[in-house]
């Protein structure tokens, strides 16, 4: 069985500091991971995405998210966040057995001007 | 390109009732998914359609059931409506059912179930 874990509710940021949104996974076999954003009364938006090589991977509006395989984590990150960055986190794997994405009880981010 | 359309945005309906949920994908994607977020919740998997079949199946009871049409589009139909089916469901649509490929999300349908 899968499962992701994101250990904050919230996560509060002054603009400009860095950001860091926790996430660690179970999963059986060769994780296939992803952060999405969502926000008020919206969808949820793809960010990026671990598969397989380099363990930094870059995504969208200079999010970047770093695999561990020993700690089971894939923590997302922004090294200057901005107030437009404030929203709702979800974290996501699957594993081999295509289809079904399980999703993390997500994490809010507040950023402060 | 005029991503993933969910339709209606709102609906509201009684328990007892049955809805039906419509989704076109992204242009190029033929792999459909539903989820189901409640208020406060991260996504739930509902099932998956690719070649109009539904490939995949999460813990949700039969009042639950999908299609997916040739032209890749799909419905969600729900049956016997209960409160607990409020909720904002979400359409996903991805390139392919392969587990590393993305899938990108529409607004939603905000189901209210009274």
């Amino acid at each position: 069985a899968q499962s992701v874990a994101q250990p904050e509710d919230q996560v509060n940021v002054a603009e400009g500091n860095p950001l860091t949104v926790k996430c660690t996974y179970s999963v059986s076999g060769n994780p296939y991971l992803f952060w999405y954003v969502q926000y008020p009364n919206r969808g949820l938006q793809f960010l990026l995405k671990y598969i397989t090589g380099d363990n930094l991977v870059k995504g969208s509006y200079g999010f970047e998210a770093e695999f561990n395989k020993s700690q089971t984590s894939f923590h997302l990150k922004k090294p200057s966040a901005l107030v437009s960055d404030s929203a709702l986190y979800f974290c996501a794997v699957r594993d081999a057995e295509w289809g079904k994405l399980q999703f993390g009880a997500g994490t809010q981010v507040v950023v402060t001007p | 390109d005029a991503g993933v359309t969910q339709s209606p945005t709102h609906l509201i309906k009684t328990r007892g009732q049955q809805v039906t949920l419509r989704c076109s994908p992204k242009s190029g994607h033929d792999t459909v998914s539903w989820y189901q977020q409640a208020l406060g919740q991260g996504p739930q998997f509902i099932f998956q359609y690719y070649e109009e079949e539904e490939r995949q199946r999460g813990n949700f009871p039969d009042r639950f059931s999908g299609h997916q049409f040739p032209n890749y589009s799909s419905e969600l139909n729900v049956n016997a409506l209960l409160l607990g089916d409020s909720a904002l469901y979400l359409c996903a649509s991805s390139l392919d059912p392969g587990p590393g490929t993305e899938a990108f999300f529409g607004q939603g349908t905000r189901l209210t179930v009274v």
